[in-house]
């Protein structure tokens, strides 16, 4: 039971490439998330997924997509990066949306240059 | 999401009894409070999650006062290992609820030899 991993650990970006970050998680949750951690500050949430199928905006989703592919997996896009998206981001997933005791993965290191 | 204060910083010694404080006067009667600590590296884990009245597992207890206008995270004996942030959120297990989902700067909890 490896619980909600995350692909890649580590990631160099230039200004103006894209990529995607892959979550997927083994638990049967219906909710998933992303969130961002800037050094020294606390998480904020880009996008969530309450459901297969649904997707929602979170505290700072602009930059950025998600695809909730199926009930397992979360991806996030970052379509044109910008220095100001270096940080790193957790996925997480919970049994029901809100504050419910979510379950997170070890996060991507992310560095646009 | 309810607006919430926690000390920045605190520190103690091993053996000791922790309580960390978490004010949030603006709860909502469906709001929950939830705790959540942070190893550097590593995404949260999720420590416990109450109502009402004390709430306490097998590594914490969460005293909620009659008036929920705060509530206090007590960590009995602590160790080196528990040297971490610990976030504390207020708020509703819907999916509207999750739109702000933000977990704030945290108490950073030194533990000390």
């Amino acid at each position: 039971n490896a619980g909600v991993t995350q692909t890649p650990k580590f990631q160099v970006l230039k200004t103006g490439q894209s990529m995607t970050l892959q979550c997927a998680q083994d638990m049967n949750h219906n909710s998933m998330y992303w969130y961002r951690q800037d050094p020294g500050m606390g998480l904020r949430l880009i996008y969530y997924s309450a459901s297969e199928g649904t997707t929602d905006k979170g505290e700072v989703p602009n930059g950025y997509n998600v695809s909730r592919l199926n009930k397992r997996e979360f991806s996030l896009r970052l379509e044109s990066a910008a220095p100001s998206q270096t940080s790193v981001y957790f996925c997480a997933s919970s049994q029901v949306t809100g504050v419910y005791e979510q379950y997170f993965g070890p996060g991507t290191r992310l560095t646009v240059t | 999401l309810a607006k919430t204060t926690q000390p920045i910083s605190m520190d103690s010694y091993e053996g000791q009894e922790v309580n960390i404080t978490c004010s949030h006067n603006n709860i909502a009667t469906n709001d929950y409070i939830t705790w959540y600590q942070q190893f550097p590296s590593q995404g949260p884990r999720f420590i416990i999650q109450g109502y009402k009245t004390k709430v306490t597992n097998e590594v914490a207890s969460l005293f909620i006062p009659a008036d929920r206008k705060s509530s206090t995270l007590s960590l009995p004996r602590v160790s080196l290992s528990d040297t971490a942030v610990y976030y504390c959120l207020v708020g509703g297990v819907s999916s509207g609820s999750a739109r702000q989902l933000t977990f704030g700067s945290g108490t950073q909890l030194t533990v000390l030899p």
